[in-house]
């Protein structure tokens, strides 16, 4: 199947910095990209959808501009958790679609966050 | 609006058949997933089923879905202490944004028992 890369795995950081986290289509070009969220023993929550070229969408109850989502070329997307604070503290993973119709998504390996 | 529903735990022991079951409510669905997480790991697409087929088998996992319910089901052959992990049913439906939102499920946990 298709590969997702997403770095870093794990960070800790301290409350107030930002954190990047970086999602690559390694061997496919997606104009889309979504990006996801995951609190412990719950399923994956849509935060947005990147879009190459664009402004990302955001679901609805998610602060943009506390996410900010960058799409710059047709393999990356970058998710920056700006002014982190504990209650950000999550795992956040990235997926996207192999085909223009986003039939198959396939997922990055996740990005465990720990704000202390 | 869609929604996934799933049970959150299975226990089997090594080597009886599992099946992890999931109801779902957008019968505009076009495509079913089952995607596995190992602990700290992302989400493993195991398979997919096309909503207007009924069954689908890749040689341990078999997939059954009954539209007019809106229910799937995957079975789990011969299940293997490997097999422990969280199981996520999904759904995706089409956008207005023309792309496939996907939908998860809670999860249900197998627990494989030597």
């Amino acid at each position: 199947g298709a590969v997702v890369s997403q770095h870093p795995s794990r960070v800790i950081c301290k409350s107030g910095t930002s954190v990047k986290i970086e999602c690559r289509s390694l061997d496919f070009q997606a104009t889309t990209m979504f990006w996801y969220r995951q609190f412990p023993k719950q399923s994956l929550m849509l935060m947005a959808t990147s879009n190459e070229g664009s402004k990302a969408t955001y679901e609805q109850g998610v602060e943009k501009d506390k996410f900010l989502i960058n799409h710059a070329s047709l393999t990356l997307s970058t998710l920056t958790v700006t002014s982190a604070h504990p209650e950000d503290s999550s795992f956040y993973i990235c997926s996207a679609p192999t085909s223009s119709t986003g039939s198959i998504q396939y997922f990055g390996a996740g990005t465990r966050l720990s704000v202390l | 609006g869609e929604d996934v529903e799933q049970s959150l735990f299975l226990s089997v022991r090594e080597g009886d058949s599992s099946v992890i079951n999931c109801t779902y409510t957008d019968s505009s669905s076009t495509y079913l997933y089952w995607y596995k997480q190992e602990p700290g790991a992302g989400l493993q697409l195991l398979t997919y089923i096309f909503s207007n087929m009924d069954m689908k088998q890749d040689q341990r996992l078999t997939v059954l879905l009954n539209k007019k319910d809106k229910h799937l089901s995957l079975r789990i052959a011969d299940t293997q202490t490997g097999d422990s992990a969280i199981y996520f049913c999904a759904e995706s439906t089409r956008h207005s944004g023309g792309y496939q939102k996907v939908t998860f499920g809670i999860g249900t946990k197998l627990q494989v028992i030597p």
